[in-house]
């Protein structure tokens, strides 16, 4: 499985558009980019998963250049519900049969008022 | 539908004790999942299940045993706990390429 690298934390306001980047360098031919959430005392929450290009979902949007070797998560116009740490997990995308999600620190949104 | 749930939601234990954490989902999926996630950190694969009847091992799964008699239900238990296990267990399960994730159980091991 790909190694991925994300900041650790980041603040913003309530209104504006955060980016959320990670790198893969390692990034295999078969593997997907997916991102979960995780608030405190929540399990994580699957929020979107892509292959390449951009993606859109009513959360975010996520956008992988051409040599997929990184890949942005933008979430619109954050609200303070938006606190929280979101994992970037790269991996085969398994339809069927077992998915391995291997888990970093994370990257921590702290969004204020 | 109530997704996946645990059970229970806290539990404090004495070193050397045995428990077993119960997770249910009402999805019918085949995958089911167990996790720990330590103060800070990611979450690490302990053990998982393929379908009924099946179990195997994950990253960390040294001193937990599982079980799926039922489709339905996956147990954690600890045969005898150390203050090493002391985090916060998740269980999940499978549908596609998304887990779907419990509210977690809180063990403190003293």
């Amino acid at each position: 499985l790909a190694k991925t690298t994300q900041p650790i934390s980041m603040d913003s306001y309530e209104g504006q558009e955060v980016n959320i980047t990670c790198s893969h360098n390692n990034i295999a031919t078969n593997d997907y980019i997916t991102w979960y959430q995780q608030f405190p005392s929540q399990g994580p929450r699957f929020i979107i998963q892509g292959y390449k290009t951009k993606v859109t979902n009513e959360v975010a949007s996520l956008f992988i250049p051409a040599d997929r070797k990184s890949s942005t998560l933008s979430l619109p116009r954050v609200s303070l519900s938006d606190t929280a740490v979101y994992y970037c997990l790269v991996g085969p995308f398994m339809n069927t049969g077992f998915q391995k999600l291997v888990f970093g620190t994370g990257t921590r949104l702290l969004v204020s008022p | 539908n109530a997704g996946v749930t645990q059970t229970p939601k806290f539990r404090v234990l004495k070193t050397g004790q045995s428990m077993t954490l119960l997770c249910a989902q009402d999805m019918n999926h085949e995958y089911m999942y167990w996790y720990r996630q330590d103060p800070g950190m990611g979450l690490r694969l302990i053990h998982y299940s393929v379908g009924e009847g099946t179990t195997a091992k994950g990253e960390v799964p040294d001193g937990y045993n599982v079980s799926r008699l039922k489709k339905q239900n996956f147990l954690l238990g600890l045969e005898s706990a150390a203050p090493s296990q002391t985090s916060v267990y998740f269980c999940a399960s499978k549908e596609g390429g998304e887990q779907y994730f419990g509210p977690g159980t809180r063990l403190t091991v003293t």
